[in-house]
């Protein structure tokens, strides 16, 4: 089955700053690549996700990029800001064959925005 | 999105007994999940529930400990069986639309304390 790394593991920066988290996976079946931000006692909140057919998409302060023929994904968060203290986790899905387009995780990134 | 709500949002548990978690959406929904997250951890899939057949489990999970019901397409339950301390976790339910976006979102998740 699909295995997802998830690197690093916790990341402190400073207000401003640029955070990347960084995603492998192992499925190249593997076709869409969803963020979710989770903050403390909270549900996963999904912020950005990229499919199999772009190499990268945008939301404001938020970007992913993916590289199929590598098999990794990353998150790119500019002029962070405290609230974007949380858990992150990166996840892949594939939505044919018997997948049922379940997601497996990574193991999450604290991210820690210093004021 | 769909809005989902799940019953208990919290519960502590004497071990041998059983606790069924609910889960509501607001809308039809085409796939239902039910993952856990364990302490600091990522979350992991336990089953796929199927609205009118046995739900699709996760190498690790079986139907004797956690039987699902999908009885239509707005609700599941989960139910966590002859509880051990181990199986102290959030268990959380998530949701993906119809057609062909993939986004999947979830519940506000059950903690459950088993002593």
């Amino acid at each position: 089955g699909e295995n997802v790394e998830q690197h690093p593991s916790t990341l402190s920066v400073q207000e401003g700053d640029s955070a990347v988290i960084k995603c492998t996976y192992s499925d190249s079946a593997s076709n869409y690549f969803p963020w979710y931000k989770q903050e403390l006692g909270k549900r996963p909140q999904l912020i950005i996700d990229i499919r199999s057919n772009v190499g990268e998409k945008k939301d404001q302060r938020i970007a992913v990029t993916l590289n199929k023929t590598a098999k990794h994904f990353s998150l790119h968060i500019t002029e962070t800001q405290p609230e974007d203290s949380a858990v992150y986790f990166c996840a892949a899905s594939k939505r044919s064959g018997g997948s049922n387009y379940k997601l497996t995780f990574g193991k999450g990134t604290l991210l820690t925005v210093n004021p | 999105s769909a809005v989902i709500s799940q019953k208990p949002s919290r519960d502590i548990c004497q071990r041998g007994t059983s606790l069924t978690i609910q889960c509501q959406v607001d809308s039809q929904v085409t796939m239902m999940f039910w993952y856990r997250q364990q302490p600091g951890q990522s979350l992991t899939l336990i089953a796929t529930a199927n609205q009118g057949s046995e739900a699709t489990y996760e190498s690790g999970f079986v139907i004797d400990k956690f039987p699902i019901s999908r009885p239509n397409l707005t609700f599941s339950t989960l139910t966590v069986s002859n509880m051990s301390p181990e199986d102290s976790s959030i268990y959380l339910c998530s949701v993906r639309g119809s057609g062909r976006a993939s986004e999947q979102f979830f519940g506000p998740g059950t903690r459950l304390t088993v002593l």
